[in-house]
C-alpha cells in the first residue's frame, strides 16, 4: 500500500460527459502529480501541483483541468469525454517537488468512455 | 527533451535465471535514471534510481541497474528470476526544472516460467 487512494477505481461513461478524480496524496506529501497510461500512448505526464499551486505541465488537454486543494487532496476533472480518453489515470504524490524522482502512486482510476 | 526506449515489450525467462531488461535514454541534461515496476491492478512502485553518484545502483528484490553513460544506458538486471518477479517494468528519466515530469518508457512485461 503505498498511501495513496484515488477515487473511483473504476468508471464507466459515455461521450460528452463530465467526470472527476479524486487523489489524497500519502500523508505530509505535498506534491501531487496526475498520469495517464494507455495502450498506445503508455504513460504520459499530466500535470504536478506541489502545495496547492500548479508546478509543472505535461500532454494535458485543454479539456482536462486539475487541482489541488488547501487540504492537499487533488482533483482531475475530464469533461467533453471522446473514446479516446479511456484509460487508467494514476495519480502520484511526493513529498518535494520531485527532485528524487521517488513518487509514490496511487492504484489509478480505470475510465472507459463508450 | 528527454526520452526513454525499452528495447523489447515483453521478455520471458525461466525460474533462477538472469533477468536483464534494457533500457536507453536520451537527455539534454544529466539524466536521473529510474526503474519503476507495475504488479498487475497495481499502482507503480520504485525499483531503483540513479542520481549521479554511483554508476551501479542496486535496487529493491535484488535488483541492480548499471549507469553507462557512453551507451546512454541503463539496463535493469537479476541475477536469478523468482516467480513473483513476473510484472511490468518502466524505465524513466527527468532532468531539467521539472523532476516530477518523469518521462516513462512504454514498458516490458517479465514473464517467469516455472
Amino acid at each position: 500500500d503505498s498511501g495513496v487512494t484515488q477515487t473511483p477505481k473504476h468508471l464507466i461513461t459515455a461521450t460528452g460527459q463530465r467526470v472527476t478524480l479524486r487523489c489524497s496524496p500519502r500523508s505530509g506529501d505535498l506534491s501531487v502529480y496526475w498520469y495517464q497510461q494507455s495502450l498506445d500512448q503508455g504513460l504520459q505526464f499530466l500535470i504536478q501541483y506541489y502545495n496547492g499551486e500548479e508546478r509543472a505541465k505535461g500532454n494535458i488537454l485543454e479539456r482536462f483541468s486539475a487541482q489541488q486543494f488547501p487540504d492537499l487532496h487533488s482533483e482531475l476533472n475530464l469533461s467533453s469525454l471522446e473514446l479516446g480518453d479511456s484509460a487508467l489515470y494514476f495519480c502520484a504524490s511526493s513529498y518535494s517537488g520531485g527532485e528524487s524522482g521517488e513518487l509514490f502512486f496511487g492504484e489509478g482510476s480505470r475510465l472507459t468512455v463508450l | 527533451a528527454q526520452s526513454v526506449t525499452q528495447l523489447g515489450s515483453h521478455v520471458s525467462v525461466s525460474e533462477g535465471a538472469l533477468v536483464l531488461l534494457r533500457c536507453n535514454y536520451s537527455s539534454s541534461v544529466p539524466p536521473y535514471l529510474f526503474w519503476y515496476v507495475q504488479y498487475p491492478n497495481q499502482g507503480l512502485q520504485l525499483l531503483l534510481k540513479y542520481t549521479s553518484a554511483a554508476t551501479l545502483v542496486k535496487g529493491i528484490n535484488g535488483f541492480e541497474a548499471e549507469f553507462k553513460k557512453s551507451e546512454t544506458s541503463f539496463h535493469l538486471t537479476k541475477p536469478s528470476a523468482h516467480m513473483s518477479d513476473a510484472a511490468e517494468y518502466f524505465c524513466a528519466v527527468n532532468g531539467g526544472t521539472s523532476y516530477g515530469k518523469l518521462t516513462f518508457g512504454q514498458g516490458t512485461i517479465l514473464t517467469v516460467h516455472p
